[in-house]
């Protein structure tokens, strides 16, 4: 039923190491956007992006960074992990006209840096 | 202060219950609205849209007040499955990115 994906669902990773977490959409839409989310508190917008080659940093100040070379497809990078990043991280993406503005959510990843 | 503000609860009801939530946004000029719902640990999802004139899915209802910029969610015959958390969203600027609400967390109880 979903078509926005996010992988993978749930990581666990060491201190230092490179991340990337994928998100993709089927729908065609231009806007896509990261949240992180910590269990019980609100959303943060991180990164967004309006269009292919298009990225803009969020509300939420976030060592991670985002590229967008493919209308589908809009990965979140952390270079170098640490347990400050451990949360869960929300993708979305939004159509055009007014029926559509709403979010589509992907499931999101759950990632914890031990 | 926030551009969209809810009371955070918990709301704690019975089933069968009616519950309101309120939402006041900050910006006059925005023009979605929307309520969507979070479970525990998921992703947040799409509830309902809200219209100028007020609108009705099943038990529930949504109103919006542009003059007081208020946004409302009842919910009526509260069911166990309804204990979640309600995000109010508003939208902002030309592109409509959406702003979220902290959210009001919803506990129905038997």
């Amino acid at each position: 039923e979903a078509d926005i994906y996010q992988t993978p669902r749930y990581l666990v990773i060491g201190t230092g190491k490179k991340i990337t977490l994928e998100c993709s959409q089927t729908m065609g839409h231009d806007k896509m956007y990261w949240y992180q989310q910590d269990p019980g508190m609100e959303l943060h917008l991180i990164h967004y992006s309006y269009g292919v080659n298009s990225t803009e940093k969020g509300d939420l100040s976030s060592e991670s960074t985002v590229s967008r070379i493919r209308t589908e497809h809009f990965p979140l990078t952390l270079e170098s992990a640490r347990p400050s990043h451990t949360s869960q991280y929300l993708c979305a993406s939004q159509g055009t006209g007014i029926a559509n503005y709403g979010y589509t959510f992907g499931s999101g990843t759950r990632l914890t840096v031990v | 202060r926030k551009e969209v503000e809810q009371d955070p609860g918990p709301f704690n009801v019975p089933e069968g219950a009616t519950v309101a939530f309120n939402c006041t946004y900050s910006n006059s000029a925005s023009q979605s609205f929307f309520w969507y719902r979070q479970d525990c640990r998921k992703e947040p999802k799409l509830l309902m849209s809200v219209y100028s004139s007020g609108n009705e899915d099943g038990r529930f209802t949504a109103q919006l007040n542009r003059a007081s910029q208020y946004i409302s969610l009842l919910i009526r015959d509260s069911k166990l499955s309804d204990s979640a958390t309600y995000l109010c969203v508003v939208n902002i600027g030309g592109y409509n990115k959406l702003i979220f609400g902290a959210g009001t967390r919803l506990a129905v109880h038997p």
